[in-house]
């Protein structure tokens, strides 16, 4: 079956950095997206990843490795605004979105 | 983990044409759910929130007289895409929302692709 896994809740600091792990298995994959969510809202594109690597923007940085099924979210300089839901969505072979449940990320000042 | 599904997955159709998509939550009860559009590597664009046995809300912008919107029961939203033209070919994600003990979490289905020729 497909499967996106992620954390369910994580915790950090104002100004510290945090890295949100997401990792999948599907039928195929043709990207990987991360998605910012505050209560209440539609999700906000934040990156795609097709490549492996690290894509930088600003203080987000999203990575990829396709051979590990393995993503993560790198936020730095962490601000209040910051908390909200980090939604992690692979698009499989035939385009469809296979979704994880979310991280949750608290920011505590 | 919740699962929401949509039907159909992909759908092409002609210019002038009706389409519609089907949102149902599987394993548990929606009083909420969520249509959502997405271009190409941008954010989901809400746009109407249904709730079952009432009316939906639209976002500023879409026409409801031409996305019409029905959340018939707990499990089944559908969204009718009348009269497609070109432009409104898009990726159509729907979402449902489980309320428990006060919390609410929106569960995304895996899409439509609809291309209208």
């Amino acid at each position: 079956g497909q499967n996106i896994d992620q954390p369910t809740e994580m915790t950090a600091t104002e100004g510290a950095i945090v890295q949100i792990n997401c990792t999948y298995q599907t039928s195929g994959f043709n990207g990987l997206f991360w998605y910012q969510q505050h209560a209440g809202e539609a999700p906000t594109f934040l990156s795609y990843n097709v490549l492996d690597g690290l894509e930088e923007k600003g203080r987000f940085s999203s990575f990829l490795s396709r051979s590990k099924g393995y993503s993560y979210l790198l936020l730095k300089e962490l601000q209040m605004k910051d908390s909200a839901s980090y939604l992690c969505a692979v698009l499989d072979s035939n385009y469809q979105l296979i979704w994880g449940a979310g991280t949750k990320l608290i920011i505590k000042p | 983990g919740a699962v929401v599904s949509q039907h159909p997955s992909w759908v092409i159709c002609k210019s002038g044409t009706s389409v519609k998509i089907e949102c149902r939550s599987l394993d548990f009860q929606a009083t909420t759910m969520f249509w959502y559009r997405q271009f190409p590597k941008q954010s989901l664009m809400l746009m109407a929130t249904s709730n079952e046995g009432s009316k939906a809300t639209y976002e500023q912008g879409v026409e409801k007289d031409k996305f019409l919107i029905n959340h018939a029961s707990l499990t089944l939203s559908t969204l009718t895409v009348t009269s497609a033209h070109p432009e409104d070919s898009s990726f159509y994600i729907c979402s449902a929302a489980e309320l428990a003990g006060g919390a609410d979490t929106q569960y995304f289905g895996p899409g439509t692709r609809l291309t209208v020729l």
